[in-house]
């Protein structure tokens, strides 16, 4: 059974505040790592595709980074926005074309 | 980034009754297209995976001929849940990959059967 995990669960910051949120996966049969931004009642929306180790990538106050040979990836929000709001979905890629395996997401609240 | 509509959002049905779950992507055309549900405080489960012109492809513990699952052009794919009970009430979300294997969703479905 592949498991891919989130933490923490959820979390509240204050206007301003930088925060991460980890992500770890099976280090084998690992192809990519995809973060994605879900809002209530949106679609999911795709922040970052990563494959390889070493990987970091960047928008705007949002950044991540990924090691494939432990298994983790942290996403970083630099001076968190009351927007960005969300709950932050991680999913693993096996092969390219298949589906994803989901973490349960971590739950961000930003309070002005 | 391309869009994949999803419809209805939301249904309320009684026990027993079929639903009908439309997915369409409406820029690209999506050769396979990916169900997921979610109970609350879970991960995204993968139900299966909709192949144009053949069978869907069942995860294990899904019944097929309880979740049928129609994908007859490259821009729709349909999930029917029929017969359907309390415990098949949950959160149901489509998927469409890119032939570049980028990956979009749909905005979900929320299910409650009385």
């Amino acid at each position: 059974i592949l498991n891919v995990e989130q933490s923490p669960q959820s979390l509240h910051v204050q206007e301003g505040d930088s925060t991460n949120f980890t992500c770890s996966f099976p280090s084998s049969n690992f192809y990519a790592l995809h973060w994605y931004r879900w809002e209530t009642a949106k679609s999911p929306e795709a922040l970052f595709v990563m494959t390889l180790n070493g990987d970091e990538k960047k928008k705007g106050r949002i950044s991540a980074t990924l090691n494939t040979k432990e298994g983790y990836s942290y996403l970083y929000i630099k001076g968190s926005q009351p927007e960005d709001s969300a709950t932050y979905l991680c999913a693993m890629d096996r092969q390219a074309g298949t589906a994803l395996i989901f973490g349960k997401g971590t739950t961000l609240s930003v309070s002005s | 980034g391309a869009v994949v509509s999803q419809h209805p959002s939301r249904v309320i049905c009684k026990s027993g009754t079929s639903v009908k779950i439309e997915c369409r992507s409406l820029d690209f055309q999506a050769t396979t297209m990916f169900w997921y549900r979610q109970f609350p405080k879970q991960s995204l489960m993968l139900m299966a995976t909709s192949n144009e012109g053949s069978k869907a492809t069942y995860e294990q513990g899904v019944e097929k001929d309880k979740f049928l699952i129609n994908h007859a052009s490259l821009t729709l794919s349909t999930l029917t849940v029929t017969s359907a009970h309390p415990e098949d009430s949950s959160f149901y979300i489509c998927s469409a990959r890119e032939p570049g294997n980028e990956q979009f969703f749909g905005p979900g479905t929320r299910l409650t059967v009385l």
